[in-house]
Order: structure tokens, then sequence, then C-alpha cells
């Protein structure tokens, strides 16, 4: 069974940088596309970008010059770094697989506030 | 970037009754490979999304039957035949056509 499981802080100061990783077990990343999305206070979702079965990526424009996804074959894991954030990056941030056209597997979500 | 306007935001309904749910998008989804990237998804409190309908009307391996999909172009409905207690949070569609991908703003469904 596919699982994935987001990791890393949860309150990051204004202007420095968000870091998370997301473990993947049960398929390796190096097929389908992994993706991270986050949901703001309230219902709002936002697509944040992904790093396909080659490493290729595809990020968010209101992202693009804040975001990167990156990822370690050999731990079968994929991350995310957002510089430079604000209170309105306060979310919580879900890592998926996405493939034949689905979101279907989807990890736990993590909080992460951003606040001094 | 792509639009999705959900409707109604709130839905309140007793068990055994049956519901739709709008999902207009700002343009097309049909891609220019004849599929059309419109999934459902159903956040429970606490959970993360659960994946319902792919392609607009597929459904994913182990959704119960009374959850279905339709539409084409811009205007897609996901109806509910006789909502059970665990039908209910969030709704959202979301479309893959388009880059960036984009959801709608949600609807919540609540027990009436």
């Amino acid at each position: 069974e596919v699982q994935l499981q987001e990791s890393g802080p949860g309150l990051v100061k204004p202007s420095q940088s968000l870091s998370l990783t997301c473990s993947v077990t049960g398929y390796s990343i190096t097929s389908n596309y992994w993706g991270w999305i986050r949901k703001f206070p309230g219902n709002k979702m936002e697509w944040m970008g992904y790093i396909s079965y080659s490493g290729s990526t595809s990020y968010n424009p209101s992202l693009k010059s804040r975001i990167s996804i990156t990822r370690d074959t050999s731990k079968n894991q994929f991350f995310l770094q957002l510089n430079s954030v604000t209170t309105e990056d306060t979310a919580t941030y879900y890592c998926a697989r996405y493939y034949y056209a689905r979101f279907a597997y989807w990890g736990q979500g993590t909080l992460v506030t951003v606040s001094s | 970037d792509v639009v999705l306007t959900q409707t109604p935001p709130t839905l309140s309904a007793t068990i055994g009754q049956s519901v739709s749910i709008s999902c207009r998008s700002s343009q097309s989804l049909l891609h220019s490979n004849g599929n059309t990237y419109l999934n459902w998804l159903l956040q429970r409190p606490g959970q993360p999304p659960q994946l319902l309908i792919y392609l607009v009307s597929r459904l994913e391996s182990g959704v119960p039957n009374r959850f279905s999909g339709s539409g084409s172009g811009t205007d897609f409905t996901l109806k509910i035949s006789g909502v059970e207690a665990e039908d209910l949070g969030v709704y959202y569609c979301v479309q893959s056509t388009h880059a960036p991908y984009t959801f709608g703003a949600g609807t919540k469904l609540e027990l009436k």
C-alpha cells in the first residue's frame, strides 16, 4: 500500500524558509508525479507544484520565485522548500501522488504556522 | 489560471437524501488528448482529502457507487444518491487539464 508522510517544523519565522519532507513507502518516486498542495485556514486549497518520475519540476507561477521541490531517490523522499515566508503561508501542507489523472494518495498533512 | 466555481458553498441534507454539487470552470477542461482532467475529492474533518471521482465520471476503487460524476467542457456535477453519515465533510473539484492545477472553493455537506 502506498503511504505518504509529511515531516518538518511546525513553526517558521517570517522571512525564513519553510522546509518539509515527504517520505513515501510502498511505491517508488521514480514513477508517477509527486506534489505539494496546501490548505489555508478556511477551505482554500492551492496546488504548489510537483516533481516528476524523471526529476523534472513544475511550479505554480504564483510561487515560482520562492519554491523548490527536490528529491532523494535513495531514501524515496521528496522535499519542499519555500523561501521568504510570510504569515500568509500559514497552512496545512500535504504531499500527494498524482498518476493517471488522479490525486489518489495523500499524506496526513502537516500544519505550518508562520509567526515570530 | 482556471477558476472553478463550486455551488452551493454549504449543503444541508438528511440521511438518505440525494444531493448534487456543481463545479463550473472558467474555461473548457477538455484536453487536446481528448481527456477531461476533473477530479472530485472529499475531505472529512481531521482527514486528508480522499479521491472519489476522476476523469469527470470514473469512480475510484473502493468508493461507494452512490457517488457519481457527470459533465463536460465547463460544467460538472457530483451527485450523492442517498447521503450517509460518513459522507459529511468538504467536497472539492480540482482540475489538472491546465497548469497551474486549481481547486474549487469547496462545498461543505452538513446534516440537516
